[in-house]
Order: C-alpha cells, then sequence, then structure tokens
C-alpha cells in the first residue's frame, strides 16, 4: 500500500513564524502536491512538483514555498505565518499525471 | 467558470436508496477522472477510477460522458457507512489534478 504521511496531525503557531510541513511518500511516486482545504471552498492547489528541484504554483502560492531535495520528501513553507492560512493542508502523490493520487491524513495548522 | 462542478447537496437520503452525484469538468483534454470519499475531517481516499466504457464496484457505478464532459457515480442499496462527502478528481494534460468541492451524502435510518 501507499503510504503518504505528514508529519504533524495537528500544529499552532504563532503569527509572524516560519512554519515547516513536511510530507513523505514511500511509493517513489515523481508527483507531489500540497492542498489546502477550507469549509464551502474544497481543496485548493498550493504548489506542486514533478520531479526533484521542480515546482509549479498552483492556483494559490502566495505566502508559501515549497522544497523538494529528495524524491520522496515535499516540505510546504509558510514564511510568516498570518491568521488566513488557518486551514487542513493535505499532501498527495501519485505516480504520474493520470494515475490516482494518495493523500497524508492532513495537519491542521491553526495560526494564532 | 469553475473547471470542475458539482452539486455540494447535501444529499439526505433512507438507507436502500439509490442515489446519483454529477461532475462536469470545463478542460476537454482531461485525461483520467476518479471519485475520492471524504470522512469528516480526515483526508479523502480513492474510491474507484472512472474509465471510457462505465465501471462497476459492488454498490458503486461510474461513467463518463467525454463528449459532454461529465462524470457520475451512482450509489445502489445506500448503506449508513455511505454517508461522507464525494469529491470528482480530473487529471489535466499539464500535470495538474484538479478536484470538484464535493457532494455531501447522508444516509439516515
Amino acid at each position: 500500500d501507499v503510504k503518504v504521511t505528514q508529519s504533524s496531525r495537528y500544529l499552532v503557531k504563532r503569527t509572524g513564524e516560519k512554519v515547516f510541513l513536511e510530507c513523505v511518500q514511500d511509493m517513489d511516486h515523481e508527483n507531489m502536491f500540497w492542498y489546502r482545504q477550507d469549509p464551502g471552498l474544497g481543496l485548493r492547489l498550493i504548489y506542486f512538483s514533478y520531479d526533484v528541484k521542480m515546482k509549479e504554483k498552483g492556483d494559490i502560492p502566495e505566502g508559501y514555498s515549497v522544497s523538494r531535495e529528495k524524491k520522496e520528501r515535499f516540505s510546504l513553507i509558510l514564511e510568516s505565518a498570518s491568521t488566513n492560512q488557518t486551514s487542513m493542508y493535505l499532501c498527495a502523490s501519485r505516480r504520474d499525471r493520470i494515475t490516482e493520487a494518495f493523500f497524508g491524513q492532513g495537519t491542521r495548522l491553526t495560526v494564532v | 467558470r469553475k473547471e470542475v462542478e458539482q452539486d455540494p447537496g447535501p444529499f439526505n437520503v433512507p438507507e436502500g436508496a439509490t442515489v446519483a452525484f454529477n461532475c462536469t469538468y470545463s478542460n476537454s483534454a482531461s485525461q483520467s477522472f476518479f471519485w475520492y470519499r471524504q470522512d469528516c475531517r480526515k483526508e479523502p481516499k480513492l474510491l474507484m477510477s472512472v474509465y471510457s466504457s462505465g465501471n462497476e464496484d459492488g454498490r458503486f457505478t461510474a461513467q463518463l460522458n467525454r463528449a459532454s464532459q461529465y462524470i457520475s457515480l451512482l450509489i445502489r442499496d445506500s448503506k449508513l457507512s455511505d454517508s461522507a462527502t464525494y469529491l470528482c478528481v480530473v487529471n489535466i494534460d499539464n500535470n495538474d489534478m484538479r478536484f470538484g468541492a464535493g457532494t455531501r451524502l447522508t444516509v439516515k435510518p
């Protein structure tokens, strides 16, 4: 079974802090994604990566950056956390552009 | 217009009912299609892929209509455990995945 693991289930951070969300997959997948999910807005794509050191902006990249130094790991960075970044963050990976994606368990981030 | 649109519901049905969800997509270059299920405060999980010829998995049937650009999910003999939000997902040619906002289903005794 594919396993996508996010480093934290729940996280509380202060406004202005730099926040790192880590995601690791164990199936040698090429593609990895970061989404945020908010009530009424569904899943919105922040960034995705189709290879090591490659990244593409999604729909809402502002205030975020990503890092993919190794194939199995895709990190989401909130440069200076703000209260409007309080959300559920979901990481996903998939083998290629036509296959299904597998999700991590999600990180519920609260910025106070 | 959103790239992937779903009726948000909620759909409230009795046990044993048949319920159908539709999802429309705007990008004709879309390559593959899926239905996911998401329980409250959990991550989305793959329910089934959607194939051009239509496919069935037990009580669940998925269909694709490329000409009209929609996919559908039919659930027969609904169970209480089917209560969840159902998300349609479209893989687009540019290596992107697009999600519908989800349709919420509640199955009642």
